[in-house]
């Protein structure tokens, strides 16, 4: 089955500055690579995604990348606001199942 | 489009008791998925159904879970005399009819269950 890591596992920047997490796949068959956000007890919330015939999707100040070949992908976020912390789930899916990365909590310092 | 509705929020079992977790999806949706996700950690896939067909339980242990989507009605997951190891948030989700697995998952607001 697909396993997805993802790093660091905890991340803190100033406000202002730019948050980077990086994940990894192990399954080259795999096509799809949503990212959430998940804030304390609440729901994960798809923030961005992307396919892979895409090698980078932009969405304001959210930004994933992708690489196929190294089998790698991550999420950019700029200019970080203290909104933005919270942890953060990568995904990579093959067919129907979605595998899960460990997760990145965020903290945002004012 | 009320979202994926899961119930109840909050679900206190004692060990050895039943535990009866509800899904309904968003409208229009045939795909439904539930996951675990224990205190600090990822979703871990447990079971994947469409309306009346399991399509893929293979991480649902296979003794006391159970998980079923009927033609009408929520999806309802269920664990059978829970241990304290049961403890854990689980997270139904949704997605639309696709061939190409590449439809987002859209997730409810979890069942928190807590077994004492």
């Amino acid at each position: 089955g697909e396993n997805v890591e993802q790093h660091p596992s905890t991340l803190s920047v100033q406000e202002g500055d730019s948050a980077v997490i990086k994940c990894t796949y192990s399954d080259s068959a795999s096509n799809y690579f949503p990212w959430y956000k998940q804030e304390l007890g609440k729901r994960p919330q798809l923030i961005i995604d992307i396919r892979s015939n895409v090698g980078e999707k932009k969405d304001q100040r959210i930004a994933v990348t992708l690489n196929k070949t190294a089998k790698h992908f991550s999420l950019h976020i700029t200019e970080t606001q203290p909104e933005d912390s919270a942890v953060y789930f990568c995904a990579a899916a093959n067919d129907y199942k979605l595998s899960f990365g460990a997760g990145t909590t965020v903290t945002v310092r004012a | 489009n009320a979202g994926v509705m899961q119930n109840p929020r909050h679900l206190v079992r004692r060990r050895g008791q039943e535990a009866r977790l509800r899904c309904s999806p968003m409208k229009g949706h045939s795909h439904v998925y539930w996951y675990r996700q224990l205190p600090e950690e990822g979703l871990k896939f447990m079971v994947y159904l469409q309306k009346e067909n399991i399509i893929d339980e293979s991480g649902m242990p296979k003794e006391r879970f159970s998980a079923e989507f009927p033609k009408e009605g929520p999806s309802i997951l269920r664990i059978q005399q829970v241990v304290r190891g049961d403890s854990a948030a689980y997270f139904c989700a949704s997605s639309p009819r696709t061939d190409r697995g590449d439809s987002p998952l859209h997730f409810g607001n979890g069942t928190r269950l807590t077994v004492t």
